[in-house]
């Protein structure tokens, strides 16, 4: 099976600073993966994806960083704004369609 | 933009009562999925639907759930004998392809209150 896990379910960002969500994953043959940012009351709205032959990928104002080796992912996102804040999940797939979920960083973005 | 829709946004039911959720996937999407999340908890996965069968589902999945697509736009998920633990956030979600080359899209959710 797989098992996902956030390293901090709370993070606070001053607004126009950088932010970094960490996420670290248990299966090795795990080899897609996806960030979600669910705002209260909504479904998981998609963010951005890497697959496993991949180690970095960039999408306006946001970086998903994939090291295997040690089975962690990342979600930057730079010049937060307030709408940044909300709970970011990652997701990964171990070939399927069972997508497993981390336990969500709480981002909170301070004015 | 196209997005998947659910309804109601709220369903509030009787422990044993029978429930049904539904959902309206993307139109050119293929596969279809249901996830639920218990208030502070990760969001599970429960069944995921293509070509009118489960395709894959979880332990969470039991002979209490089922899926159906009665015609060419619903999606629903059936919960025959609601217990208190079902309360949760459901959510339906689409991919136009599997989820290994396409992302799913998830919809609004439907907060499921057992009683």
């Amino acid at each position: 099976g797989e098992s996902v896990g956030l390293h901090l379910p709370t993070l606070s960002v001053q607004e126009g600073d950088n932010s970094i969500i960490n996420c670290a994953y248990s299966n090795s043959a795990s080899d897609y993966f996806i960030w979600y940012k669910q705002e209260s009351g909504k479904g998981p709205q998609f963010i951005i994806d890497i697959r496993s032959n991949m180690d970095k990928r960039q999408g306006q104002r946001v970086t998903v960083l994939l090291n295997k080796t040690v089975k962690h992912l990342s979600l930057q996102i730079a010049a937060t704004q307030p709408g940044d804040s909300a709970v970011y999940f990652c997701a990964a797939l171990v070939k399927g369609e069972k997508l497993t979920f981390g336990t969500g960083t709480r981002l909170t973005i301070i004015p | 933009e196209p997005e998947v829709t659910q309804t109601p946004s709220h369903q509030v039911t009787q422990m044993g009562q029978e429930v049904i959720l539904r959902c309206v996937p993307i139109s050119n999407h293929l596969y279809f999925y249901w996830y639920r999340q218990i208030l502070g908890q990760k969001v599970e996965f429960l069944v995921s639907f293509y070509n009118n069968e489960i395709s894959e589902k979880s332990e969470i999945f039991d002979d209490q759930f089922s899926v159906e697509r009665p015609d060419g736009s619903n999606f629903t998920l059936k919960i025959r004998s609601t217990k208190l633990e079902d309360s949760a956030m459901y959510f339906c979600a689409s991919s136009e392809r599997k989820v290994s080359r396409e992302t799913q899209y998830f919809g609004p959710g439907t907060r499921l209150l057992v009683l």
